[in-house]
């Protein structure tokens, strides 16, 4: 069964760091681009960022740009977010999500599929 | 940047249709797809590029994109299907979510 779990997170002051993982295991993690998907409290989802499947093209959400980065390690089956300089605004439910993609002529269809269960970030003093 | 637009609740009775709507501009010429989250859950996939259901997900789930507007469609709508529900599109190498649409079946 194709799955991803989430973890790493925690209680970290305004300015910290926290570094967020990801298991992913079911499905040959190498060919699949990868993403990070944020969830404020009793708020809606907020893209955070994508990573291709060799790392090559990587992505950010402006809110994040310069201070969050995301990798991967294929040979771990792992994803990763590193979160520098971080914000009150930055509290919030941390999901890992596989992406699909579907392309035809100059267009292009993406889902996220499957989602973790998600990991709990708070920034607060 | 690129916005998608959902109204904030919609409500159903039993049995009834339901219908979600996002609207974003020129949304016809994007590929839309739908999550659902249930209290305290994971979101879940019901609806990807426009109309096609992963498997797993009930008949009554039914997408369309046309215009400016797509619109999840929940047939013979049951009390199980009670969550909040978030359209979803892909612009310029960025992902967008719609603000989510809160299902009630009355």
């Amino acid at each position: 069964e194709v799955h991803v779990v989430e973890s790493g997170g925690g209680l970290v002051k305004p300015g910290g760091s926290l570094r967020l993982s990801c298991a992913a295991s079911g499905f040959t993690f190498s060919t699949y681009d990868m993403n990070w998907v944020r969830q404020a409290p009793g708020k809606g989802l907020e893209w955070v960022s994508s990573i291709s499947s060799s790392s090559s093209y990587i992505y950010y959400a402006d809110s994040v740009k310069g201070r969050f980065t995301i990798s991967r390690d294929n040979a771990k089956n792992s994803l990763y977010l590193q979160m520098n300089s971080l914000r009150a605004e930055d509290t919030a439910v941390y999901y890992c999500a596989r992406e699909e993609i579907y392309t035809s002529g100059s267009y292009s269809a993406k889902w996220f599929d499957p989602w973790g269960q998600g990991t709990l970030v708070t920034v607060s003093s | 940047s690129y916005e998608l637009t959902q109204p904030p609740s919609v409500s159903v009775s039993p049995g009834q249709t339901a219908s979600i709507t996002c609207s974003g501009d020129k949304l016809g010429d994007k590929y839309a797809c739908w999550y659902q989250q249930k209290s305290g859950q994971s979101p879940v996939l019901v609806i990807y590029q426009d109309t096609k259901r992963p498997s797993g997900i009930p008949e009554r789930f039914s997408g369309s994109n046309s215009g400016n507007t797509a619109t999840l469609t929940i047939s013979g709508t049951q009390a199980m299907d009670e969550a909040d529900y978030y359209c979803q599109a892909w612009d310029s190498n960025t992902v967008v979510f719609g603000g989510g649409t809160k299902l009630t079946v009355l």
